[in-house]
């Protein structure tokens, strides 16, 4: 049973550029949320999709912005890459929209910005 | 809006010995989920163990068990018999039982390196 993937594991982008992130949920899952954790901290959360829509968002700038597709995978995109996006970006996905859900993560995508 | 606090960040144990990991969380809310979650050098997170907050019971899994003290708001992971495979970084993680905006979300702490010595 295939669990979160996500690609690309690793990607180097200068400042200013944008960067597009993948994610494809747990078998059966619906839901899907987006971390970003700095080094040296714990996940910071982003936001989460269900049916397609933003549900849920954290203390992000506009500049992160995503999508849900039909097949319920998902992508982060962040415009206007600072050096203070490099992070691990982790992806999490569960089976229905509810706080008792258990999350599924995947090994994130780490990103570096120069 | 709730925090977690890990004020250990890094423990070491002999391997086979027990270790106890700590965490505090603030809340204003009565019903809530806390995780403890494992993250090795793959990155992956792992779960080891849920609590939810109205169950008074003490959850274990296997060789992992927590000491919930709700009116402390403490939420303190026990690994016994430790093994080298349960070095790795732990972190103690909140989430709402509320709908509502902000609900969903999984705040966690900043996550304590556990070095397990042969």
């Amino acid at each position: 049973d295939a669990g979160v993937t996500q690609s690309p594991t690793h990607l180097i982008k200068t400042r200013g550029q944008q960067v597009t992130l993948r994610c494809s949920p747990k078998s059966g899952h619906d839901t899907v949320s987006w971390y970003q954790q700095a080094l040296g901290q714990g996940p910071q959360f982003i936001f989460q999709y269900y049916e397609e829509e933003e549900r849920q968002r954290g203390n992000f700038p506009d500049r992160f912005s995503g999508h849900q597709f039909p097949n319920y995978s998902s992508e982060l995109n962040v415009n206007a890459l600072l050096l203070g996006d490099s992070a691990l970006y982790l992806c999490a996905s569960s089976l229905g929209f509810s706080g008792a859900n258990v999350l599924t993560f995947g090994a994130g995508s780490r990103l570096t910005v120069l | 809006a709730q925090t977690v606090t890990q004020s250990q960040p890094e423990m070491s144990v002999q391997e086979a010995e027990t270790v106890t990991l700590s965490c505090t969380y603030d809340t204003s809310e009565s019903d809530y989920y806390l995780f403890w979650y494992k993250q090795p050098p793959s990155r992956q997170m792992i779960l080891v163990i849920r609590q939810e907050a109205y169950k008074q019971q003490n959850a274990t899994e296997n060789r992992f068990s927590v000491n919930f003290q709700k009116a402390a708001k403490s939420f303190s992971l026990k690994i016994s018999d430790s093994q080298l495979g349960d070095a790795a970084m732990y972190f103690c993680a909140y989430r709402s039982s509320y709908s509502g905006a902000g609900s969903y979300q999984l705040t966690f702490g900043k996550g304590t390196k556990l070095s397990v010595i042969p």
